[in-house]
Order: C-alpha cells, then sequence, then structure tokens
C-alpha cells in the first residue's frame, strides 16, 4: 500500500496570503489529522476528519482551517499567513478507530516570509 | 491535566542498547506509541502496546510498561547509526481520543 503522501512538500509564502496543503491518506483510512511541528512548541495537533466531519479540534484560531472530501482526502487551509505559522506540517491517517494507530506524510514545510 | 514527558537527549555508543524513557500522568491510558523522526520526514510507527500488556518485543526493539508507575521505555539493541533519530512516544486515553504526545528524545550515536 502506499503510504500518506503529502504535497507540496515546501513552500515559501508572503505574510498576509494564504495557503491550502494537501493530504491523500492510506487506501481504506477513513480519518486524517493535522499536526503543526515547530521546535519550540513540538506537535501540536490542530484538526482531525473522520468521513468528511470534523471530529476533534485542537487550540488554533479561525485562520487555520480543513476539509475532507468523500476519497478521505483532505486539505488544510491557512489564511492570513503570519510568521509565526512557518512550520512542518504533518498529516497522518488511520482506520479511525479508537485503537488505530496513526500513520504520518513525510510533511509540508511552511516558510512564511 | 495530561501530560508525557521525555528527557530532550540521549548519547550511546554504536553497538549499546539505547534506553528512551517516557512517563505519563493519565491512568486511564490505553494505548502508547513511539514513532521515529529522521530530519526532513514526518514520524514513523516504530510500535505501540496496549495498556494490559507488560512487555513486546519486535526484533532490535523493546517496549517496557509499568503502568503502576506510568512509565513506559523503549530499548534498542545494538544501536546503529541509522538509529540516530527524535524519537516520540505518545498516549491514547479513555477520555481523550487524541494523542497525546511528549517533546521528543534525540538520539545521538558515538562512534
Amino acid at each position: 500500500k502506499a503510504g500518506v503522501t503529502q504535497t507540496p512538500r515546501y513552500l515559501i509564502k508572503t505574510r498576509g496570503q494564504q495557503v491550502t496543503l494537501s493530504c491523500s491518506p492510506i487506501s481504506g483510512h477513513r480519518s486524517v489529522s493535522w499536526y503543526q511541528q515547530t521546535p519550540g512548541q513540538g506537535l501540536q495537533f490542530l484538526f482531525e476528519y473522520f468521513s468528511e466531519t470534523q471530529r476533534n479540534k485542537g487550540n488554533f484560531p479561525g485562520r487555520f482551517s480543513g476539509r475532507q472530501f468523500s476519497n478521505s482526502r483532505s486539505e488544510m487551509n491557512v489564511s492570513t499567513l503570519e510568521l509565526g505559522d512557518s512550520a512542518l506540517y504533518l498529516c497522518a491517517s488511520s482506520e479511525g478507530a479508537n485503537n488505530s494507530p496513526l500513520h504520518f506524510g513525510n510533511g509540508t514545510r511552511l516558510t512564511v516570509t | 491535566g495530561e501530560d508525557v514527558e521525555q528527557s530532550l537527549f540521549l548519547s550511546v555508543r554504536e553497538g549499546d542498547s539505547s534506553v528512551i524513557n517516557c512517563t505519563y500522568t493519565d491512568s486511564s491510558s490505553t494505548y502508547l506509541y513511539w514513532y521515529k523522526q529522521e530530519p526532513g520526514a514526518g514520524l514513523q510507527l516504530l510500535t505501540y502496546i496496549f495498556s494490559n500488556m507488560d512487555m513486546k518485543q519486535d526484533q532490535r526493539l523493546t517496549v517496557l510498561l509499568n503502568k503502576k508507575d506510568k512509565h513506559l521505555s523503549l530499548r534498542i539493541a545494538d544501536t546503529q547509526t541509522g538509529d540516530s533519530a527524535i524519537y516520540f512516544c505518545a498516549e491514547r486515553t479513555d477520555s481523550n481520543y487524541q494523542l497525546i504526545w511528549g517533546a521528543g528524545t534525540k538520539l545521538i550515536i558515538k562512534p
């Protein structure tokens, strides 16, 4: 099975712009979670989607949003980018049950200048 | 609140065993996970253990769980240079579907 695929791998944006990141989960996985990873804050949970519905949400401002499509692919959008949004954004998929481990993609490195 | 703690660094000699430790606070944990992150990559699931188990072994990896002390460890036998990475432990609990993550332990291999 192919693993979790995230595109693009790298992005450079300017403060105030918006950005959309994409994630294709492992085939058959219905849950997709998004994380932000920075050296100072570690892994921070953004949100989780299951069967096209947001099931859980972390403590991020409304500028961060996401969605999931019927084929389980997910997108994450950040509007009005700030310098502090520079981070590695990780997507993880799972089968969705409570005991299902997360499988991560290689992430999208976002740099905001 | 719920918390997972790990040491930030561990330095071992090539060929020795590495033991990475993790402590957690929530006694309602169900599953505990170990992930490995190499530079520039995402997190790779190494192994996980159900909370009613004491030990799990998978080739060079041994996971030990002491539920009474809320202590989890990952032992890597015969540590190689390819084991250089950051190792994260994570806890899933009954009360919180989302994983609670440690800050990660950077494993440094000395020749």
